[in-house]
């Protein structure tokens, strides 16, 4: 069995500052963990992934992961928001077979 | 090239309509889904499709009905929906190891 547990359904940063979104899993094998970005009305566009290879992944609009199995956390950061940076964003963990599980979403909110 | 399309972008329908949806992916992905999504909430997945068998039913209501007639078309068959219903549905795909998921842009359902 698998799970997905986002810390935080509502992070509110000003402009310029960093970004941190968490998110913790459970898995009994070794997981693939996605971080997607969804923007209203939108589908979920893929910001990054981490699928065993190195521990540090960068992805897109700047953010990027760090796997810590120790810690069971995969947190999302960016150095500096952007007011597009605007969204809900979703940890998710897949362990094979087609099935995902996803978190209950983070909603981000950036002030001038 | 990474885009899953869907079609229709919006759709309203009757509680006695019969409607469908339509997904195209080109990436030659032999995984398809459908999810559906209610606001402020993640994805649920509804379907899983693998080299065109239904692999994944997550105990869908009959009253949705998927079919894929070939490796780039996924279709899901609406009919008798209730207002309940109402919802984002999500199309995905993905490549060999089932990993990785593409997301549609999505088409937003209401139904009276």
């Amino acid at each position: 069995a698998q799970s997905v547990t986002q810390l935080g359904s509502h992070v509110s940063v000003s402009e310029g500052a960093l970004v941190l979104l968490r998110c913790n899993y459970s898995s009994s094998v070794p997981p693939y963990l996605f971080w997607y970005v969804q923007y209203p009305n939108q589908g979920l566009q893929l910001l990054l992934k981490y699928t065993s290879a190195a521990t540090l992944v960068k992805g897109i609009n700047g953010f990027e992961a760090e796997f810590k199995k120790s810690e069971t956390s995969f947190h999302l950061t960016k150095p500096s928001a952007h007011m597009s940076d605007a969204a809900e964003y979703f940890c998710a963990v897949t362990i094979g077979g087609g099935k995902s599980t996803f978190g209950d979403g983070t909603t981000l909110t950036v002030k001038p | 090239d990474t885009e899953v399309t869907q079609t229709p972008k919006h759709l309203v329908m009757g509680m006695t309509n019969k409607k469908s949806l339509k997904c195209e992916q080109h990436m030659g992905h032999r995984a398809m889904y459908w999810y559906k999504q209610k606001a402020k909430k993640p994805p649920e997945l509804m379907f899983v499709y693998s080299y065109e068998k239904l692999s994944i039913n997550e105990s869908v209501p009959s009253r949705f009905s998927p079919e894929c007639p070939n490796s780039s078309l996924l279709n899901l068959h609406l009919h008798a929906l209730q207002p309940e219903d109402s919802a984002l549905y999500l199309c995905a795909s993905s490549g060999a190891g089932q990993e990785t998921q593409y997301f549609g842009p999505g088409t937003r359902l209401l139904v009276l």
